[in-house]
């Protein structure tokens, strides 16, 4: 059984199109999270949600807004997308906010703005 | 604000051991985690320290030094199948709890 799923696994779309990545866990967590890792592999932050408190990355645009219609699903809608949004995105979850408590990582979602 | 650094890329041989250091800097430390990352795929869990010390788990060590902002992982026995990036991640009280990543160090596993 997939623990935290994402889809698409795959997008590619035009500058200015507007799209959604869906990311599903069925681990029974608290908090989800969406990450950016770019061409350098950096991995960066962009929200955190836990269905309480939301907390956005300063510097993530307002173009990217996330959604949670349960506590098992948070996604990510990007509108007006930029070629600088080309990048793998991921989603985690993790249980609460005990100390020891790891994310666990979705399979990413791998878009390419052209 | 956090700082995370950790060496871009090291190389080194089946059966040999490697260190990779990490030297961080925030305001409200609570927990350093590593990660592996294998090329195309999601991070993975590896090891976790809170405390001052080492921590084993098989082939895999972590060390922390909360007075010094400095951890290392140590891989032992190296396999090919080590080959991949491992990330550094600091847990920040004061950014919500969540997790700040480092760069990444791409390590390559030579036979």
């Amino acid at each position: 059984d997939t623990a935290v799923s994402q889809t698409p696994k795959y997008l590619v779309t035009q500058m200015g199109n507007d799209k959604s990545i869906k990311c599903e866990q069925n681990l029974g967590h608290d908090t989800m999270y969406w990450y950016k890792q770019d061409s350098k592999k950096f991995l960066k932050i962009m929200f955190s949600y836990n269905n309480k408190e939301l907390i956005i990355n300063e510097t993530v645009p307002n173009r990217f807004s996330p959604k949670s219609p349960d506590k098992a699903h948070l996604n990510l809608h990007i509108n007006s997308l930029e070629l600088g949004d080309s990048a793998v995105y991921f989603c985690a979850s993790r249980r609460g906010q005990s100390e020891g408590e790891t994310q666990y990582f979705g399979p990413g979602t791998r878009l390419l703005v052209l | 604000g956090q700082n995370i650094d950790q060496p871009t890329e090291m190389t080194a041989t089946e059966g040999a051991i490697v260190q990779i250091n990490c030297t961080y800097q925030t305001s409200g430390f609570n927990g350093l985690f590593w990660y592996q990352q294998h090329a195309g795929e999601a991070p993975t869990f590896l090891s976790y320290n809170v405390l001052d010390g080492l921590e084993e788990k098989g082939r895999f060590s972590s060390f922390l030094s909360r007075s010094k902002g400095y951890s290392y992982l140590l891989l032992k026995e190296l396999q090919m199948k080590d080959s991949a990036s491992y990330l550094c991640a600091v847990r920040d009280f004061f950014y919500g709890q969540n997790f700040v990543f480092g760069p990444g160090t791409r390590l390559s596993v030579l036979p």
